[in-house]
């Protein structure tokens, strides 16, 4: 198993670009998430998905869409890239139910100039 | 308000010593999981412990245990006899009944053990 894949590694944008971070995972889970990690803070929730075609807001959405046409992949889309969002950017994702460890993708790291 | 508190923001100890990370949570749900994440110099997130709120049983996993005390609301993680490899940032975690899928985060207690 790969576990929990992201692409890329790292991207530098400049404002009002778009983008699409990847994540992926191969261990068959319901429960996907996206994190934003910023020095300080801890890891803070963005999106997350319950299932293929089913999503949901966390604590910080603004400026980010998802999807989730399968149960492998949930891509995080930036909209129109600014300053703020220049952090680093995990994907986890969990079995669900009474073993609701999140595991964690390598993280992406993304500067917006 | 935080969910999840870690005061310690970083600490230092030289090896060998013994060492406690605080995480004081809040929640208003009797049912709840608490974990502990390690994130070592290299960036990725490790997951060590999940524990139930109702389980307050002390875990030991060979140097590391946790102190779980719902009268506190805290949930103590202690490094015996640290090493150079323990040094990483910690956080620890809580999600809800309500929503098992959301986690919240403390900001992260940064340990550097030094040889």
């Amino acid at each position: 198993n790969a576990g929990v894949t992201q692409t890329p590694k790292f991207q530098v944008l400049k404002t009002g670009q778009s983008m699409t971070l990847q994540c992926a995972q191969d261990m068959n889970h319901e429960y996907m998430s996206w994190y934003r990690q910023d020095p300080g803070m801890g890891l803070r929730l963005i999106h997350y998905s319950v299932g293929a075609g089913i999503t949901d807001q966390g604590e910080v959405p603004n400026g980010y869409n998802v999807s989730r046409s399968t149960t492998e992949d949930f891509p995080l889309r930036l909209l129109s890239a600014a300053p703020s969002q220049t952090s680093v950017y995990f994907c986890a994702s969990s079995p669900g139910g009474a073993k609701n460890e999140q595991y964690f993708g390598p993280g992406t790291r993304l500067t917006v100039t | 308000a935080q969910k999840v508190t870690q005061a310690q923001t970083e600490i230092s100890v030289v090896e060998k010593e013994d060492v406690t990370l605080d995480c004081v949570y809040e929640t208003r749900d009797t049912t709840y999981y608490l974990f502990w994440y390690k994130q070592p110099p290299s960036g990725e997130l490790v997951f060590l412990i999940r524990r139930n709120s109702f389980d307050e049983q002390n875990e030991i996993s060979g140097r590391y245990s946790w102190n779980f005390q719902k009268s506190t609301s805290s949930f103590n993680f202690t490094i015996t006899a640290s090493q150079v490899v323990d040094s990483a940032v910690y956080f620890c975690a809580l999600s809800e009944a309500r929503n098992f899928n959301k986690f919240y985060f403390g900001s992260g207690t940064k340990l550097n053990v030094k040889p």
